[in-house]
């Protein structure tokens, strides 16, 4: 079970606007910058968004991302086929059992 | 143009040990943390090791730590993971990826197969 919680599944059609969430706690999200990467088919990860909300040079202004509390989440704006991917999210965690990177447990995104 | 290339995977035996290596290019390596993150078939991506430029600090995955070495040669722009007391569960594609403080994953590597069966 991953420490930082995303649903397994998102869908939308094109067009729509789409939001993956990602759930940690006062050790992770509550207290450091998330990263988001987009994983298409066969394909590494790439980075999508770094503290927070800001975008690598190239990733489009459809991606954007936010933090609350100890919860971040993901919005993908006009939807496109091509954005039929798995999404992460990772954060640096300050746990008493010793500092650690940790990831969400993955969100598959179907665009119908 | 930055580039990460992995190597080293293969089949290995239970018990066994395996080197993979990391040759990074288009940048200053020694300015920047290193990681090796893993997927399972199927599975999500796990962090299993890093280590800051220095190679000063270096922090494991509770499922490697005792079994897994991370190390980075800065003269020669490598950074490398040897794998040892391997268990099925660890067979998997590692990936290598940069880091710059909190921001993990600029780049990627395109990963390297580890298969651990008898």
């Amino acid at each position: 079970q991953s420490v930082l919680t995303q649903p397994p599944s998102a869908s939308g059609t094109p067009g729509q606007r789409v939001t993956i969430s990602c759930s940690g706690s006062s050790s992770n999200i509550g207290f450091n910058t998330v990263n988001w990467y987009q994983q298409l088919p066969g394909a590494a990860p790439k980075l999508l968004i770094y503290r927070n909300d800001r975008r690598p040079s190239g990733v489009p202004d459809r991606f954007s991302g936010s933090k609350s509390g100890t919860s971040a989440s993901l919005a993908i704006g006009g939807l496109q086929s091509e954005d039929e991917a798995d999404y992460y999210c990772a954060v640096w965690d300050d746990s008493l059992n010793g500092p650690k990177w940790v990831f969400g447990g993955g969100t598959k995104l179907t665009v119908l | 143009e930055v580039q990460l290339v992995e190597s080293g995977g293969g089949l290995v035996q239970p018990g066994g040990s395996l080197r993979l290596s990391c040759a990074a290019s288009g940048f200053t390596f020694s300015r920047y943390d290193m990681n090796w993150v893993r997927q399972a078939p199927g599975k999500g991506l796990e962090w299993v090791a890093s280590i800051t430029g220095s190679g000063t600090n270096i922090y494991y995955a509770d499922s490697v730590k005792g079994r897994f070495a991370i190390s980075r040669d800065n003269a020669r722009n490598s950074l490398n993971l040897q794998l040892s007391s391997l268990r099925a569960e660890d067979s998997a594609l590692y990936y290598c990826a940069r880091s710059w403080g909190l921001d993990l994953g600029d780049y990627w590597g395109q990963g390297t197969l580890v298969t651990v069966s008898s």
